[in-house]
């Protein structure tokens, strides 16, 4: 079985500055990673996913995120936010040969002006 | 590619009563799953088809909850004597197998309140 927890449940920040989003995941086999953003009144969607080679994988919009198999995390972070990335983020694993997610609680991040 | 779709988007029943909602995936997706999200949680996964087959069904998937995906296209979702506690967004997501590193998309979600 496998389980997410996500760190923080609410991160405001100003438009600019830098960010992180915190996962950590348990499980007894090895994972897929991914994270899903959740814009206002809109359904989720992929940001990004981890399933082999380079730790470090990136989105098209300027997020990243690196596997890390030790501390068992999947941080997301972005060097500079826009107001625009005001959602909420979901990080989510999977270990099942189907694909099954197992998502954690959410984080919303607010970007003020 | 329309992307996934779900009807209706909202359900408003009083409790005991039936509901089914409908998902249509992405036309040459094989993969199709069902999630429950509740206010302040992630989605939790209920039920998921390979193509016509019903292959898992989560705990959460009491006796009063159904799936069925006929011919493996659209999929339907009955809730049987609802209760209270139903009360939350049912989401459909549909995946083309490549393995367990799919890229799921997700429905706009079918929000239920029981009241």
């Amino acid at each position: 079985a496998q389980s997410v927890t996500q760190l923080d449940s609410q991160v405001p920040v100003f438009e600019e500055a830098p960010v992180e989003l915190r996962c950590n995941y348990s499980s007894s086999v090895s994972v897929y990673l991914f994270w899903y953003v959740q814009y206002p009144n809109q359904g989720l969607q992929l940001l990004l996913k981890y399933l082999s080679g380079s730790t470090l994988v990136e989105s098209i919009n300027g997020f990243e995120a690196e596997f890390n198999k030790s501390q068992t995390s999947f941080h997301l972070r972005k060097p500079s936010v826009h107001i625009s990335d005001t959602a909420e983020y979901f990080c989510a694993v999977s270990g099942t040969s189907y694909g099954k997610l197992t998502f954690g609680q959410g984080t919303i991040l607010t970007v003020h002006p | 590619d329309t992307g996934v779709s779900q009807d209706p988007r909202h359900k408003i029943t009083k409790r005991g009563q039936n509901v089914t909602f409908r998902c249509d995936p992405i036309s040459e997706h094989n993969r199709l799953y069902w999630y429950r999200q509740t206010l302040g949680q992630g989605p939790e996964f209920l039920t998921y088809f390979q193509n016509e087959a019903q292959l898992e069904k989560s705990r959460l998937l009491s006796d009063r909850f159904s799936a069925e995906r006929p011919k493996g296209s659209f999929s339907t979702l009955e809730i049987q004597r609802t209760e209270q506690g139903d009360s939350a967004m049912y989401l459909c997501a549909s995946s083309l197998s490549e393995g367990a590193g799919d890229t799921q998309y997700f429905g706009p979600g079918t929000r239920l309140t029981v009241l």
